[in-house]
């Protein structure tokens, strides 16, 4: 079957960096995405990988490597508005998005 | 603005009735999706359409049905909703299926009593 993991919650501290890892196991891959969702709000994109490596944009930065079926989103300097949901979805052999049930992230002051 | 609306934003049905969420985009995107979300478990595909006039099934299309008649619309059919259609749902759009970004609505929040 398909399978996307993602820790349930993580707490960080404003100012600091926080790492959600994701890890996936699809009947294929067409490329990996990072949706924040706050509470009560719609999934909006941050981040989509394709090719193994580091992509970069602003704060957040992704991480890809298709071998090992993993993923990270790093958050730098992180601020309370950051405080959401953070959702990992790999796009399968079929094009359609398979789902990670989210982490939740709480930032304290 | 250009996005993805959903109507209606919250609604509370009573168990049997049939019920129509509809979605409508303005932004000439050939997908069109509708998930639902229910706390604890990631987004799960109902139905979907890569391109209007074509929908096929998801992960949980019992119980659900769609059309795609034109590019801006997508609505989702409950025929005779139950208890455990009680979720958030949210309908999103891509410019292709292949490869791009997915754009939500703001969902509809449905509880079936």
């Amino acid at each position: 079957g398909q399978n996307i993991d993602q820790p349930t919650e993580m707490t960080a501290t404003e100012g600091a960096i926080v790492q959600i890892n994701c890890t996936y196991q699809t009947s294929g891959f067409n490329g990996l995405f990072w949706y924040q969702q706050h509470a009560g709000e719609a999934p909006t994109f941050l981040s989509y990988n394709v090719l193994d490596g580091l992509e970069e944009k602003g704060r957040f930065s992704s991480f890809l490597s298709r071998s090992k079926g993993y993923s990270y989103l790093l958050l730098k300097e992180l601020q309370m508005k950051d405080s959401a949901s953070y959702l990992c979805a790999v796009k399968d052999s079929n094009y359609q998005l398979i789902w990670g049930a989210g982490t939740k992230l709480i930032i304290k002051p | 603005i250009a996005g993805i609306t959903q109507a209606p934003t919250s609604q509370i049905l009573a168990a049997g009735r049939r019920m129509t969420l509809r979605c409508t985009q303005d932004m000439r995107h050939n997908a069109m999706y509708w998930y639902r979300q229910d706390l604890g478990l990631g987004l799960r595909l109902i139905h979907y359409s890569n391109t209007a006039g074509t929908t096929g099934k998801g992960e949980v299309p019992d119980g659900y049905s769609v059309s795609r008649a034109n590019t801006d619309d997508f609505p989702l059919t409950l025929a005779s909703a139950v208890p455990s259609q009680t979720s958030v749902y949210f309908c999103a759009s891509s410019e292709l299926a292949e490869n791009t970004e997915a754009f939500f609505g703001q969902g509809t929040r449905l509880t079936v009593v």
